[in-house]
């Protein structure tokens, strides 16, 4: 059964750090890795995707690697905001009950303070 | 990009009542979706798979009967929630696949959730 870990589970930095989140999974038999942005009380907003062929993933200032033979993942934050806070969840995707399911973290409750 | 809607946003009900929760996809046709729950401070727990036109999968430890799912078309899916009780109290989240977009682009588009308060 594929397990998501992801530490730590809240962080508070000042504004401007840069900061990293860490999550590994136990099953490396993935097809790809997410990470998801969720607000309180909100849904779930896609940051970036990284196929397990690929080693990692840019968007703005946001970087996220993957080592699928560690069965581990980083997001890195540069430069972080306030709006930034969030609570950022890692997910692995694999072959499940014929579809492509889903296996979540915890999640890292970020808090950037001004 | 593509976009899942749920409705309720929100809902308060009295124990004992049912209560159903839609889930559809806008702008494209999802033969699968996936309902799942997520309770303060926890993660997103998958509760079952819902497949167009057959039974849904459900999870080890959800009950099939208490969690009714129907995915009668390829735009929508509804859970009814039967005979809530204060402990179903969550936060209901559905998510659709693209069958077109395959695996190697985002498979899961997810909706906004819905809150479910039971008192």
């Amino acid at each position: 059964k594929q397990e998501v870990t992801q530490i730590p589970a809240a962080l508070s930095v000042p504004e401007g750090e840069n900061l990293v989140l860490n999550c590994s999974f136990t099953d490396s038999a993935i097809y790809n890795l997410q990470w998801f942005r969720q607000d309180p009380g909100k849904g779930l907003t896609s940051l970036l995707l990284i196929q397990s062929s690929q080693r990692e993933q840019t968007s703005g200032r946001l970087n996220a690697s993957l080592d699928k033979s560690s069965g581990r993942s980083t997001l890195y934050i540069a430069a972080s905001q306030p709006g930034d806070s969030a609570t950022y969840l890692c997910a692995v995707s694999y072959s499940g009950a014929g579809s492509y399911q889903l296996t979540f973290g915890k999640g890292t409750k970020l808090s950037v303070i001004p | 990009g593509a976009v899942v809607s749920q409705h309720p946003s929100w809902v308060i009900c009295k124990s004992g009542t049912s209560v159903k929760i839609e889930c559809r996809s806008l702008d494209f046709q999802a033969t699968t979706m996936f309902w799942y729950r997520q309770f303060p401070k926890q993660s997103l727990m998958l509760m079952a798979t819902s497949n167009e036109g057959s039974k849904a999968t459900y999870e080890q430890g959800v009950e099939k009967d208490k969690f009714l799912i129907n995915h009668a078309s390829l735009t929508l899916s509804t859970l009814t929630v039967t005979s809530a009780h204060p402990e179903d109290s969550s936060f209901y989240i559905c998510s659709a696949r693209d069958p077109l977009a395959g695996a190697r682009t985002e498979t899961q588009y997810f909706g906004p959730g819905t809150r479910l308060l039971v008192l």
